[in-house]
């Protein structure tokens, strides 16, 4: 059963840089046809798709973030990262890892990032 | 980007009522929708992907349908359990984009 855990700093101040891995188990990140995304949600607001990677290294951001966001593919540690720089209050959110093919069947649980001074 | 409003923003129905819930995208986006169920504290779960097909294990109660520009996503029987805010999802465009959500009540 595949499963995705996401872990990383949980408070962060303005203006540094928002740093969150996802570790994979129970599949390989190699296996083809899969992006590995990141996801995002406000406080009490809806979701914002972030960027995905394939295990090739490919990536794709969303334009309004494209700026500010890497995502990186570790195949060793079948893993996968996110970091945001020059974070601000309103990239306060829950952040979800997740696989998919368009569709997210499979998500991380979820882990809250706060940024604040 | 690709907008998706769904409507309404939130319902309320009784048990074993009909429920509806719409999306429509700012074009055409085939039939790349999803649909995702989302409860408080936990992450959202795929319920139907590409407009109709229903998610392994899902409840037959939930069905999708539409193309192009106009989406519907039915509850046949809601229950209690049912209760989640409900999501759309294109991915015929990047970036994806989701629909602002749909807050499902009991009365």
């Amino acid at each position: 059963q595949l499963q995705l855990q996401e872990s990383g700093s949980g408070l962060v101040k303005p203006s540094q840089t928002l740093s969150l891995t996802c570790a994979v188990s129970g599949g390989s990140i190699s296996s083809g046809g899969y992006s590995w995304s990141w996801i995002r949600q406000p406080p009490g607001k809806g979701l914002e798709w972030i960027g995905y990677i394939y295990h090739s290294g490919s990536t794709y951001y969303n334009p309004s973030l494209k700026s500010r966001v890497t995502i990186l593919v570790d195949r060793s540690k079948n893993q996968f990262s996110l970091k945001l720089s020059s974070v601000t209050a309103a990239d306060t959110a829950v952040y979800y890892c997740a696989r998919g093919l368009g569709y997210y069947g499979h998500w991380g649980q979820g882990t809250l990032v706060t940024v604040s001074s | 980007d690709i907008q998706m409003t769904q409507s309404p923003s939130s319902l309320s129905g009784s048990v074993g009522d009909r429920v509806t819930i719409t999306c429509q995208a700012s074009q055409d986006i085939r039939k790349y929708l999803n649909w995702y169920q989302q409860k408080p504290g936990k992450a959202p779960k795929l319920l139907i992907y590409d407009a109709s097909t229903l998610e392994t294990g899902v409840p037959s109660r939930f069905s999708g349908s539409g193309s192009g520009t106009d989406f519907t996503f039915t509850i046949s029987s809601l229950q209690p359990e049912d209760v989640a805010t409900y999501y759309c999802q294109q991915y015929n465009n990047l970036p994806w984009t989701f629909g602002q959500g749909t807050k499902v009540e009991i009365k």
